[in-house]
């Protein structure tokens, strides 16, 4: 299985912050991950995919980058509704595999 | 637009079986790998498994001996079942549709207690 590890596990943060979240994949994954944003009660919601193609209706305040092993989730002035928990994702092969989460809470 | 909705008890023995259905509405089920993914309380997303159209399926290795994914296209509804559950097998069920490398669309996510 490939596994995936994102940090930090959460971060305080106002808003108007950028906020930079990382995700590591133990083999290289070309572009095959995916963004998710998760809020209290509800399903994780598709923000991102190829690594940095955005999902129709999200905010071009969101982006994604990287390729392999490496990828980071960019969020440039952070807003109210974004305080929520991330997910990444690979869809290299399977069974596909998430990261632990990244929690992004009010400062 | 694509919607899935799910359906099932919340509650199950311990060792009974799960079961969670999931009716799909707005797509062909040809178009799709239709999965399943878990979250348990306050946790993480695990993978459980998908079936496609053609009858295949792949399970994820650590529930592989008790999953069944099954699809029923004359009534576009597809099922999880999880046999012999415990405790940590209590968690949110979400049904979901995998096309093109993209998990999307979800439904709405099933709370499933295993408890006597």
């Amino acid at each position: 299985d490939i596994q995936m590890t994102q940090s930090p596990s959460s971060v305080s943060a106002s808003v108007g912050d950028r906020v930079t979240i990382t995700c590591r994949a133990s083999l290289g994954i070309s572009t095959w991950l995916a963004w998710f944003q998760q809020k209290p009660g509800k399903a994780p919601k598709l923000l991102i995919n190829d690594a940095s193609s955005l999902q129709s209706g999200v905010p071009s305040r969101f982006s994604g980058s990287g390729s392999e092993t490496d990828f980071t989730l960019t969020i440039s002035s952070l807003q109210p509704e974004d305080f929520a928990t991330y997910y990444c994702q690979q869809a290299n092969s399977f069974p596909l595999t998430f990261g632990g989460g990244t929690k992004v809470e009010i400062k | 637009q694509v919607h899935l909705q799910q359906s099932g008890p919340g509650l199950v023995k311990p060792s009974e079986t799960l079961s969670v259905t999931c009716t799909v509405s707005g797509a062909s089920v040809s178009s799709y790998y239709w999965s399943w993914i878990r979250q348990p309380p306050g946790k993480g997303l695990e993978w459980i498994g998908y079936i496609h159209y053609s009858g295949s399926t792949s399970y994820s290795p650590s529930l592989k001996s008790r999953v069944t994914i099954s699809l029923d296209t004359s009534k576009t509804q597809f099922s999880l079942k999880l046999s012999s559950v415990t405790a940590a097998d209590t968690a949110v069920y979400y049904c979901v549709g995998y096309t093109n490398r993209r998990l999307d669309p979800w439904g709405q996510g099933t709370l499933v207690t295993v408890s006597s």
